[in-house]
């Protein structure tokens, strides 16, 4: 079956730097993106990746290690507006988007 | 005014009402999708359009149906709601891409009681 595994949640402090990881195993690959959602909100595109490495938007980039299955999502200068859940898609080989059940990250002044 | 707009945002209802969630959109994007979000899970697609006439059932479809009344439109029904379709509900778009982001509607919460 498909699978995507990212922890339940995380607690860092206020400007620090933080690593949400995301593991998967999907029927095929084309692509994985990355959303945050704050509580009670719709989620917003923070990232894809499709091709190996990291890929670098402001204080967020994103990682992908295609032969692990892997990917993450690192967040640096952490501020309180980023107390969210980080919800990590992968796209199998029918376009279809398989959700992990994404990480509440609690920020801690 | 939001691109992705849903109603009701929130919604308490009966086991056996009929109940619709409506989402219109003004980005101009052919491809709607609806979810549902449940604590623990992660997002369950429930249908999905490519456009006025192309209807596809997703990962949950039984107990919903959908209606695609023209691009900007695409409607979900519950036809004889129960407790276990409460949930969050979404309506995403898309551009006419596999790859491009899904924009996201403010979400419909529904209490089926």
């Amino acid at each position: 079956g498909q699978n995507i595994d990212q922890p339940t949640e995380m607690t860092a402090t206020e400007g620090a730097i933080v690593q949400i990881n995301c593991t998967y195993q999907t029927s095929g690959f084309n692509g994985l993106f990355w959303y945050q959602q704050h509580a009670g909100e719709a989620p917003t595109f923070l990232s894809y990746n499709v091709l190996d490495g990291l890929e670098e938007k402001g204080r967020f980039s994103s990682f992908l290690s295609r032969s692990k299955g892997y990917s993450y999502l690192l967040l640096k200068e952490l501020q309180m507006k980023d107390s969210a859940s980080y919800l990590c898609a992968v796209m199998d080989s029918n376009y279809q988007l398989i959700w992990g059940a994404g990480t509440k990250l609690i920020i801690k002044p | 005014d939001a691109d992705v707009t849903q109603t009701p945002r929130n919604r308490i209802t009966k086991t056996g009402k009929r109940i619709m969630l409506e989402c219109s959109q003004t980005k101009g994007h052919d491809r709607m999708y609806w979810y549902r979000q449940d604590p623990g899970l992660g997002l369950r697609l429930i249908y999905y359009s490519f456009d006025v006439k192309d209807i596809n059932k997703g990962e949950i479809s039984d107990g919903y149906s959908v209606s695609r009344q023209a691009q900007a439109k695409f409607s979900l029904s519950l036809e004889s709601a129960i407790p276990n379709q409460t949930a969050l509900y979404f309506c995403a778009t898309r551009e006419t891409t596999d790859t491009g982001e899904l924009f996201f509607g403010e979400g419909s919460r529904l209490t089926v009681l």
